[in-house]
């Protein structure tokens, strides 16, 4: 079965470490992208990457790092600098322009 | 400043009744509009779209409104089912975008649907 794994599902981390969440795809998809859920907003985008090597900043990519690698891989790292990190995080895949994105089931971050 | 809101945060309907969800634009160049589904602890799942061409999309129980001129659209679902309830999501997307950065999509905030039985 294709689809996208996201892990973990719960993370828990102190306050100043970076964490870095996975998110890889078995859909043979070229775009990939990370969004942010907080309650009340919507899906915010941090990062996306339409090819392997590229990715670009989304609307609030501050504090936030990304890799594109592989093309079935786009792991996220949350460093000390993101100010508000506790969050649910999905990743998505597309096929190509004009395709319906695919989402992962999310990560819980929880920063104590 | 959301381009795209859903004014509504939540919605209780009986099992069986019509459910419409509502959602506002403000940004003219937006012309393909999807509605995503999404249940606690799991990723949104795409449920309908609809283009600017059209004004009206049907798929089974659900179908959605586009009113260009309002920079409005809606998802009706008829019957609504106990199976429904979760939190809705309407996004947009513009051509411009489609063609020189990827399928990004702009959300609104959600409306969560409870069906009662």
């Amino acid at each position: 079965d294709g689809g996208i794994t996201q892990s973990p599902k719960y993370l828990f981390r102190k306050e100043g470490q970076n964490v870095t969440l996975s998110c890889e795809q078995n859909l043979n998809h070229d775009a990939m992208y990370w969004y942010r859920q907080d309650p009340g907003q919507g899906l915010r985008l941090i990062y996306y990457s339409q090819i392997v090597n590229d990715f670009q900043k989304g609307d609030i990519a501050e504090g936030y790092s990304v890799s594109r690698e592989k093309k079935e891989s786009f792991p996220l790292t949350v460093t000390s600098a993101q100010k508000n990190p506790t969050a649910f995080y999905l990743c998505a895949s597309q096929k190509g322009p004009g395709g319906v994105l695919t989402f992962g089931a999310g990560s819980r971050l929880t920063v104590l | 400043d959301q381009q795209v809101k859903q004014n509504s945060p939540s919605l209780s309907v009986q099992e069986g009744r019509i459910s419409i969800l509502n959602c506002d634009y403000t940004n003219s160049m937006f012309d393909y509009f999807l509605w995503y589904k999404k249940y606690p602890a799991e990723g949104p799942t795409f449920l309908i779209s609809i283009s600017s061409i059209k004004d009206k999309n049907e798929d089974g129980r659900f179908t959605v409104f586009l009113n260009k001129s309002a920079k409005h659209l809606s998802l009706h679902i008829v019957p609504s089912q106990p199976g429904d309830s979760a939190v809705y999501f309407c996004a947009a997307s513009d051509r411009f975008q489609r063609n020189n950065a990827g399928n990004m999509l702009t959300f609104g905030g959600g409306t969560r649907l409870m069906v009662k039985p």
